[in-house]
């Protein structure tokens, strides 16, 4: 079966410092891998997304930057943090095509201070 | 409709009562849409894949319709329960299926 996994679930980092969120997934190949964030009282925003090794799309401008090395392996990376930064991040993945659902990561609570 | 827009953003009702609320979405270029049920502390769950105009699904209680030449779908709650508590995604399926893009969702609270 497949699992996706993500990490570190929370971290408290101070502002202008550098930010690594990591997420892999297990049990299928090639998969497609987003990276989402729930800010305090709003929806699901689509930051990043990508169908393939070193296959980066973008969605929204920011301070945030991901990449994508290995095929199970997404990672969301940040410079400097901003406090507009903090939120709640969240890894998913899904198979190609219409059909498949999106399957999402535990999560991770990021407070910028 | 340029984004996926959910309403209304919160609701209350009481238990037994039945309910409904909307997501719209882009109808030109659009391939599919899923609805996602979303607990507190958890992370979102798959409720409905939607890809056909006019289709309706079924889960229990829980329903939804969809209208793509419109660009809407409806999702609806009979008898709610507390335990139905939660937000409610709906997503939209574009650029060839890889671009998944959430509405800002519908809180539900039912008050037993």
């Amino acid at each position: 079966s497949q699992t996706i996994h993500q990490w570190p679930a929370t971290l408290v980092q101070p502002v202008g410092s550098p930010l690594s969120l990591e997420c892999t997934v297990e049990g299928t190949s090639n998969p497609n891998l987003y990276w989402y964030r729930q800010a305090a009282g709003r929806g699901l925003q689509l930051l990043f997304y990508s169908v393939g090794i070193g296959q980066i799309s973008s969605e929204v401008p920011q301070n945030l930057s991901a990449s994508r090395p290995q095929d199970r392996q997404f990672i969301l990376s940040s410079k400097k943090l901003l406090l507009s930064d903090s939120g709640f991040y969240l890894c998913a993945w899904r198979r190609q095509g219409r059909l498949h659902t999106i399957y999402f990561g535990e999560g991770s609570w990021l407070t910028v201070v | 409709i340029l984004n996926v827009e959910q309403s209304p953003q919160s609701l209350h009702v009481q238990e037994g009562d039945s309910t409904n609320f909307t997501c719209s979405f882009p109808s030109s270029n659009f391939y599919a849409l899923h609805w996602y049920r979303w607990e507190t502390a958890k992370s979102p769950e798959a409720l409905f894949v939607m890809t056909l105009n006019g289709d309706e699904k079924k889960k229990g209680r829980i329903s939804a319709t969809l209208n793509t030449k419109e660009g809407y779908s409806y999702l609806y709650i009979k008898g709610s329960q507390p335990e139905d508590s939660a937000t409610y995604l709906c997503a939209s399926y574009s650029g060839g299926y890889q671009k998944v893009t959430f509405g800002i969702g519908t809180k539900l609270q039912v008050i037993p």
